[in-house]
């Protein structure tokens, strides 16, 4: 079955410390890959995607993410988080005209 | 202002009594969905339409129906809603369905459901 999936459910870092979410997908065909931010009591935000070329994508607020085909992964990161990074990270695929949603990551940055 | 508007934002119901959520979008967009996100699940994907009169399954479709008659409005029926709907649902829009790199989904700001 297709699917994506992240395997971080919970992570607490210190401000000033690197991030590195994971994120892997399991289907074949074209693939769009995205990561997306829900900050508390806010609808879902797009950081950032991948469709072809570069597989080193950069997005808003100093976010990057990878491509590794040979992985099948789309990791998120981030060099420095701030407190203002607490919130929940969703990786995403769209694959034939359907959305795939990883089970989120919440990231709890402390001051 | 682009947006993605969802009504109610708040909704208890009983068992069996039907409800609509209406979900509209001023952006001109060709492609809508629909998610239902569950704590530890994430979001999963529930309708989507590619225009008006084009709808498929996603996901979770089971206890569902959606219409699309204007390409603006993306209305989620509930025929008859059990507890296991009691979820947080969030529509979405974008220009197609996400195959170019240009296209970014927008994001309604949700709608709390209980069902009791």
């Amino acid at each position: 079955a297709q699917s994506v999936s992240q395997h971080n459910h919970h992570v607490i870092l210190s401000e000033a410390a690197s991030l590195e979410l994971g994120c892997n997908y399991s289907y074949g065909g074209t693939v769009n890959l995205f990561w997306y931010v829900q900050y508390p009591g806010q609808h879902l935000q797009l950081l950032l995607k991948y469709f072809s070329g570069d597989p080193l994508v950069k997005g808003i607020k100093g976010f990057e993410a990878e491509f590794i085909k040979s992985k099948f992964s789309f990791n998120l990161r981030k060099p420095s988080v701030q407190w203002s990074d607490t919130a929940e990270y969703f990786c995403a695929g769209n694959n034939f005209n359907k959305f795939y949603f990883g089970s989120g990551t919440k990231l709890n940055v402390k001051p | 202002e682009a947006q993605v508007t969802q009504n109610p934002r708040y909704l208890i119901t009983v068992t069996g009594k039907k409800l609509t959520v209406t979900c509209s979008q001023n952006m001109n967009h060709e492609y809508m969905s629909w998610y239902r996100q569950d704590p530890g699940l994430g979001l999963r994907q529930i309708y989507y339409s590619m225009n008006v009169e084009v709808t498929d399954k996603g996901d979770v479709p089971e206890g569902y129906k959606v219409s699309r008659k204007e390409k603006r409005n993306f209305p989620l029926i509930l025929e008859s809603p059990s507890p296991n709907q009691t979820s947080l649902y969030f529509c979405a829009s974008s220009l197609s369905s996400g195959q170019a790199s240009t296209d970014t989904q927008y994001f309604g700001p949700g709608t709390r459901l209980t069902v009791l």
